[in-house]
């Protein structure tokens, strides 16, 4: 079973640019998380997919932030202006449908690494 | 809102000895408890998990965890680690109310000396 994708692996942008992110998530799983890992921190949930729906983006900086899942399947998450604090590590997570023996079990893709010069 | 926390930022071993990472989590319901490891160089996997019944799981490599509702904690064991444990190891809450939402600790990056 092929795992979680994400690209670009790496991605250095000055302050004030924008920069998208893209994840393919494994086939049939359901939900579809973003992360955002700073150094020396524990993963912080950005947003949340249900299929094509949102069930959580209370921790999104919407006013530069912006995520979407068409289809109930790839997505992409965008910072425009992106600011020197959100250098991190962003992570795509997912997992299998509710109601699955390991339906809360989370598998993770390799990562992106943004640097905001 | 629930949160986590580890309590050891940097633990340092040599091999052979015993391992217990501290993990305590604050949330009153029903919660879903994880321990996930970062090896270096690659992603985030599932270490164990507790869902529910028996509060004392096994996971791969030999870990396992104890659930004590009552102290509200999830300690990671190992009784003899390896050089191959060195990693980082975040413990995990998921809220079922929630909409399943997740909280992860800062992690405890684990050194062990050969």
């Amino acid at each position: 079973e092929a795992g979680v994708a994400q690209s670009p692996r790496y991605k250095i942008i000055e302050k004030r640019q924008s920069v998208a992110f893209w994840c393919n998530p494994i086939s049939g799983h359901a939900t579809l998380y973003w992360y955002q890992q700073i150094l020396g921190q524990g993963p912080k949930l950005l947003i949340q997919f249900q299929n094509n729906g949102v069930v959580d983006d209370s921790q999104l900086p919407k006013d530069r932030f912006s995520a979407e899942r068409l289809k109930g399947v790839d997505s992409t998450l965008k910072i425009q202006p992106a600011k020197l604090e959100d250098s991190a590590v962003y992570l795509c997570a997912s997992s299998p449908p509710r109601g699955s023996p390991s339906s809360y079990e989370q598998y993770f893709g390799p990562g992106t690494r943004l640097t905001v010069t | 809102a629930q949160s986590v926390s580890q309590h050891n930022h940097h633990v340092i071993l040599s091999e052979a000895a015993s391992l217990e990472l501290g993990c305590n989590y604050s949330y009153g319901g029903t919660v879903n408890l994880f321990w996930y490891v970062q090896y270096p160089g690659q992603h985030l996997q599932l270490l164990l998990k507790y869902f529910s019944g028996d509060p004392l799981v096994k996971g791969i490599k030999g870990f396992e965890a104890e659930f004590i509702k009552s102290k509200f904690s999830f300690n990671l064991r190992k009784p003899s680690v390896q050089w191959s444990d060195t990693a980082e190891y975040f413990c995990a809450v998921t809220v079922h109310t929630n909409a399943g939402k997740s909280t992860f600790g800062d992690g405890t990056t684990l050194t062990v000396k050969p």
